[in-house]
């Protein structure tokens, strides 16, 4: 299966707000409804930060927000802070027999 | 807790065999499927595939079936990634990820803190 496409960087401003695309193809997948977003900080390990579209696990700031469009979703995160500089990626479970997860292509988040 | 821990990193030539381990604890281990997440150095997140702890259902991605072999140990609550013949472009961080299936998409809910594999000769 094909990786989800998402821009290669996105940056803003603290304070600012951004939004981190991630495109699956045309035809969609069965399971697109079940996208979630990670953050990855250097040398750690990947962290779950949105599942289901839209749900934030305890715990994770309400920063973050997750939306889809079509066979688009988005993360937003509001009032950018310097911890937020790391690398996103989006994952949607493909719903068949074979339980195969695909993964963005990943975004790298820059604090100006 | 949650926590998966994961066993440390490896250093292996070429044609050399290996296992790595990720050990469960702070949840019932049997309810969750254990799966394997690749990442090569400055590259993105690439899924290996899964297996369920009390029947050893295992499912593999495409990319990675017969090139690794996953299992459990149930009772040590322990999950395993096998390499029988390793190859330089085996390098890499490996980690395990918990699947959770109490929310309908079965979100990949707690990570390993990874292993490095290093295959060089």
């Amino acid at each position: 299966q094909s990786a989800l496409t998402q821009p290669a960087s996105v940056s803003g401003s603290p304070g600012q707000s951004i939004t981190i695309s991630c495109s699956g193809p045309s035809s969609g997948f069965a399971g697109y409804s079940y996208v979630s977003w990670f953050q990855q900080h250097p040398g750690k390990a990947p962290k779950l930060l949105i599942y289901d579209v839209t749900n934030r696990p305890s715990g994770v700031s309400d920063r973050f927000s997750g939306s889809k469009s079509g066979t688009t979703a988005s993360l937003t995160i509001s009032g950018l802070q310097t911890d937020d500089e790391a690398d996103y990626y989006c994952a949607t479970y493909i719903t068949s027999s074979t339980l195969l997860y695909v993964f963005g292509t990943g975004t790298k988040v820059t604090v100006l | 807790e949650v926590q998966l821990v994961q066993s440390g990193a490896e250093v292996k030539k070429p044609g050399e065999s290996l296992r790595i381990s990720c050990q469960g604890s702070g949840y019932i281990f049997t309810s969750h499927w254990i799966g394997w997440v690749r990442q090569m150095p400055g590259k993105g997140l690439e899924w290996m595939g899964v297996i369920y702890p009390p029947d050893s259902d295992t499912r593999y991605s495409p990319s990675f079936q017969g090139q690794v072999t996953i299992s459990v140990d149930k009772s040590a609550r322990t999950a395993y990634l096998h390499w029988s013949s390793l190859k330089a472009s085996d390098s890499a961080m490996y980690y395990c990820v918990r699947r959770d299936c109490g929310s309908t998409g079965c979100p990949l809910d707690y990570w390993g803190q990874g292993t490095l594999v290093t295959v060089s000769s």
